[in-house]
């Protein structure tokens, strides 16, 4: 069985600092998403990643994916505020269905 | 493109009642469709996984006979929550995927269902 872990669970950060959400995944996936969801709503995709040593960036957002390592980065850059929220990363499995972190709570105070 | 729809976005009913959601996509042909749960403060859950014309496929420990799920189009699938109770509450997420992209998943906005 697939085995997604992230961490921290929860993270409050300061603004204009630099923080990085670690995501763990137990056996070998062709494809690692990152996954943005704000209170009340539903997902929102922000990154997914298809090999090793992909990096993708958007905004104050970089993503990245160690294949070897079974382990995915999600790492902000200069903290705002309106990166409160809650961010999955989830894997592909055998049978295309999406096994999913626990989430990290983000709280960007000033 | 890739619009997921939901209907309805919340929902409250009684005890013993059931309950339909709708889940749409709008601009393209979903193969695939997907019922995630979600409850407060937890992550998505996969229930279901619905292919046009079959029967659903309900991951381990989803009661099918409480979850009715159909996807007679290639656009429309149906969750029904029969004789709903409160521990039933939750946040339902759908999400469908096209034969040409079975690797991305989009989601729909999701649906509030709150039992009495």
């Amino acid at each position: 069985e697939l085995k997604v872990e992230q961490n921290p669970l929860f993270l409050s950060m300061q603004e204009g600092k630099n923080y990085t959400i670690y995501c763990n995944y137990s056996t070998t996936s062709d494809r690692l998403y990152w996954y943005r969801q704000d209170p009340g709503k539903s997902l929102e995709s922000l990154f997914v990643l298809l090999s090793n040593g992909a990096v993708k960036q958007e905004g104050r957002l970089m993503a990245s994916l160690d294949t070897k390592a079974r382990l995915s980065t999600l790492h902000i850059t200069a903290a705002v505020h309106d990166l409160s929220a809650t961010y999955f990363c989830a894997v592909l499995t055998n049978d295309y269905k999406l096994s999913f972190g626990a989430g990290t709570t983000v709280t960007v105070r000033a | 493109g890739a619009v997921v729809s939901q209907h309805p976005s919340r929902v409250i009913c009684k005890s013993g009642t059931s309950v339909k959601i709708e889940c749409r996509s709008l601009d393209f042909q979903a193969t695939t469709m997907f019922w995630y749960r979600q409850f407060p403060k937890q992550s998505l859950m996969l229930m279901a996984t619905s292919n046009e014309g079959s029967k659903a496929t309900y991951e381990q420990g989803v009661e099918k006979d409480k979850f009715l799920i159909n996807h007679a189009s290639l656009t429309l699938s149906t969750l029904t929550v029969t004789s709903a109770h409160p521990e039933d509450s939750s946040f339902y997420i759908c999400s469908a995927s096209w034969q040409g992209s079975t690797d991305t998943q989009y989601f729909g906005p999701g649906t509030r269902l709150t039992v009495l």
